[in-house]
């Protein structure tokens, strides 16, 4: 079965460097979440987009920025990165049919390594 | 605020021992509740849910867990443990109705003794 594809799966920046890190959701999915998780951490929500528009916002820092494209596909778009960005980056994904009790998806993850 | 805590973030079993992962919740509503797995270098897996109805939740690898309102627990257990058990387990709740963000745990990493 097709599974949350996210790209690349490793990605080394320089502090003060850009990064976008892409999500294909599972076909027909519509929802996609966004959620980092620290060294020894727990994932944190980032952000959701249903249907293209945001649906929640977590603990995202203004420095990120999101979307979700016509196709579903989201990317997240980090600028002025920190240290403290390093971390491994899961996206979700999900079919919005009965509410949040619809299953999250998850991808393998990007692991972003700032430099 | 809505929180999750797993009591012990490591747990040791012996191959063919029960499996007993404990997780609490602080939640004002009722909560829908999971357990997802992480196998080193991989994505989250989720195990079991539990939305509504019965509270005796039967998930994949032969998992289990019950929800238990009196005590606010979502304990996950297994009759027997095997060596591919050893992994992260995180609890997440979904804390309310008018929303879908997963709140995780710190996790529990579990190591599975031959």
């Amino acid at each position: 079965a097709a599974g949350v594809i996210q790209s690349p799966r490793h990605l080394i920046k320089e502090k003060r460097e850009t990064a976008t890190l892409k999500c294909y959701p599972i076909p027909r999915h519509d929802t996609v979440y966004w959620y980092q998780q620290g060294p020894g951490q727990d994932p944190q929500f980032l952000i959701s987009f249903y249907e293209k528009m945001q649906s929640d916002k977590g603990s995202i820092p203004d420095r990120f920025s999101a979307q979700q494209f016509s196709d579903y596909h989201s990317e997240l778009n980090m600028s002025s990165l920190e240290l403290g960005d390093s971390a491994l980056y899961f996206c979700a994904s999900s079919l919005k049919a009965g509410g949040p009790t619809d299953t999250q998806y998850f991808g393998p993850g990007t692991r972003l390594t700032v430099l | 605020a809505q929180s999750v805590t797993q009591l012990g973030s490591h747990v040791s079993v012996s191959e063919g021992a029960l499996v007993l992962l404990r997780c609490n919740y602080s939640s004002s509503v009722p909560p829908y509740l999971f357990w997802y797995v992480q196998y080193p270098n991989q994505g989250l897996q989720l195990l079991l849910k539990y939305t509504t109805g019965a509270t005796l939740v039967k998930g994949i690898n032969g998992f289990e867990a019950e929800f238990k309102k009196s005590e606010t627990s979502f304990h996950l257990t297994k009759p027997s443990a095997h060596m591919s058990d050893a992994a992260e387990y995180f609890c997440a709740v979904i804390p309310s109705y008018n929303t879908d963000k997963l709140i995780f745990g710190t996790g529990t990493r579990l190591q599975v003794f031959p």
